[in-house]
């Protein structure tokens, strides 16, 4: 059964930093791509960032490029999200994902992981 | 620019179908899309992956009860014999240069 757990979420003042967690299981966690997609409260989803399976090529939203970094550890199956100058508009639900992109022509989200609340607050 | 667009709201009897749609933008009728459903404080669920000329492909364990269909530049998710459980929103999301989402249809089931 593949499943996908975050955890790291928290309270955390304008300016701070936080670093998400994703651990995978079920799945061969190396042969696919995966994301983190973020729900702000009574919003929609947004997509934030997806890393390739190796980790050569990494991918951002604007608004979260040169203050997030996304990474990968696929010895031990797990997926990051370092959130840096975090923003109250970086306030959501993160979701991890596992994403598919057959023949690098459609990409899509076909697992999710419950998701971790993140809070940006003074 | 690639754009989805969804009605905010749809409501149908227990036992009913209903048919939700998402509209791609002008010039990319030809698109597939993905259809998610998100329960009341649950992860979003992978249901089907749908293409322009109807085919699909569905996520695991998804009841058969939920069927896609395409017509033009509209992409559909029906749900036969609705069920409490289906009470949800629901997410349609294509690519072009990134990944793209419609702004969700939250559907109650009367």
């Amino acid at each position: 059964e593949v499943q996908l757990v975050e955890s790291g979420g928290g309270l955390v003042q304008p300016g701070g930093s936080l670093r998400l967690s994703c651990a995978a299981s079920g799945f061969t966690f190396s042969t696919y791509w995966v994301a983190w997609v973020r729900q702000a409260p009574g919003k929609g989803l947004e997509w934030v960032a997806r890393i390739k399976q190796d980790g050569s090529a990494k991918y951002y939203v604007d608004s979260v490029k040169g203050r997030f970094t996304i990474s990968r550890d696929n010895a031990n199956n797990l997926l990051y999200l370092q959130m840096d100058s975090l923003r109250a508009e970086d306030t959501a639900v993160y979701y991890c994902a596992r994403g598919r992109f057959p023949s690098g022509s459609f990409y899509y989200f076909d697992y999710w992981g419950q998701g971790t609340l993140v809070t940006v607050s003074s | 620019q690639l754009v989805l667009t969804q009605s905010p709201s749809a409501s149908a009897s227990l036992g009913a179908s209903v048919k939700l749609t998402c509209t791609l933008s002008s010039g990319h009728s030809s698109y597939a899309i993905t259809w998610h459903q998100q329960q009341p404080e649950k992860g979003p669920r992978f249901l089907m992956k749908l293409n322009s000329d109807g085919s699909h492909t569905m996520g695991d364990g998804i009841p058969d009860r939920f069927s896609g269909s395409s017509s033009g530049a509209e992409r559909y998710l029906t749900i036969s014999s609705l069920q409490s459980e289906d009470e949800a929103d629901y997410y349609c999301q294509t690519w072009g240069t990134g990944v793209v989402f419609g702004g969700g249809t939250k559907l109650t089931v009367l």
